[in-house]
């Protein structure tokens, strides 16, 4: 069956452009969570939905990233005004409801900003 | 100090070799604990949650000390094909999940 996909799979900003990444969940899925990954470190938490409700955005790391699930299903996040440091790659992760579920993870976009 | 510390490594093993990894955690408060295994350039991927009975996959025994704040793998009989980096994660009540920075495995022939 279809896993969780990405897109793009890479993309280069120039500093200071804007970038939206796609993530589409497994179908069914209700929970849909977001990770940044630099290179050599684990994957760091960015924000969590429930449906199309942000239950956590603790983990974005300025007001420049922003993400939203309007119909609970396709998640996008936004990164204005990008800057070197945001070069990373992104994961996208979805499970079924309940907070011991096992996260299936996308592919990951990976962000150069030059 | 990171919430879930990991040694990175890298270990280099010949094949048929017995390895462990160790994580500890800061956080009393975690609620469940797994290890992933991610290849280069692709996605994290379940390997095993991990119970304070300990629990075993085959070749793969995990094991978690709640009062240590300790987390083990131990992977036998190493295979090529287990070359990857391990993740130690701690899942925290509100489901989000707090990774390691991951420990290199090479096995080599």
């Amino acid at each position: 069956g279809a896993g969780v996909s990405q897109s793009p799979r890479y993309k280069v900003a120039k500093r200071g452009q804007d970038v939206a990444l796609r993530c589409d969940p497994i179908s069914g899925h209700v929970s849909l969570f977001w990770y940044q990954q630099a290179l050599g470190q684990g994957p760091e938490f960015l924000t969590y939905f429930q449906n199309e409700a942000q239950l956590d955005k603790s983990g974005l790391p300025s007001d420049r990233f922003f993400a939203e699930r309007p119909e609970g299903s396709v998640s996008t996040l936004k990164i204005q005004r990008t800057q070197q440091e945001d070069s990373a790659v992104y994961l996208c992760a979805s499970s079924l409801v309940g907070r011991d579920s096992e996260q299936y993870f996308g592919p990951g976009t990976r962000l150069t900003v030059t | 100090r990171k919430e879930v510390e990991q040694d990175p490594g890298p270990f280099n093993v010949p094949e048929g070799a017995t390895v462990a990894f160790n994580c500890t955690y800061s956080n009393s408060a975690s609620q469940s604990f797994f290890w992933y295994r991610q290849d280069c350039r692709k996605e994290p991927k379940l390997l095993m949650s991990v119970y304070s009975s300990g629990n075993e996959d085959g070749r793969f025994t995990a094991q978690l000390n709640r009062a240590s704040q300790y987390i083990s793998l131990l992977i036998r009989d190493s295979k090529l094909s287990d070359s990857a980096t391990y993740l130690c994660v701690v899942n925290l009540s509100t489901g989000k999940l707090i990774f390691g920075q991951g420990t290199t495995l090479q096995v080599k022939p």
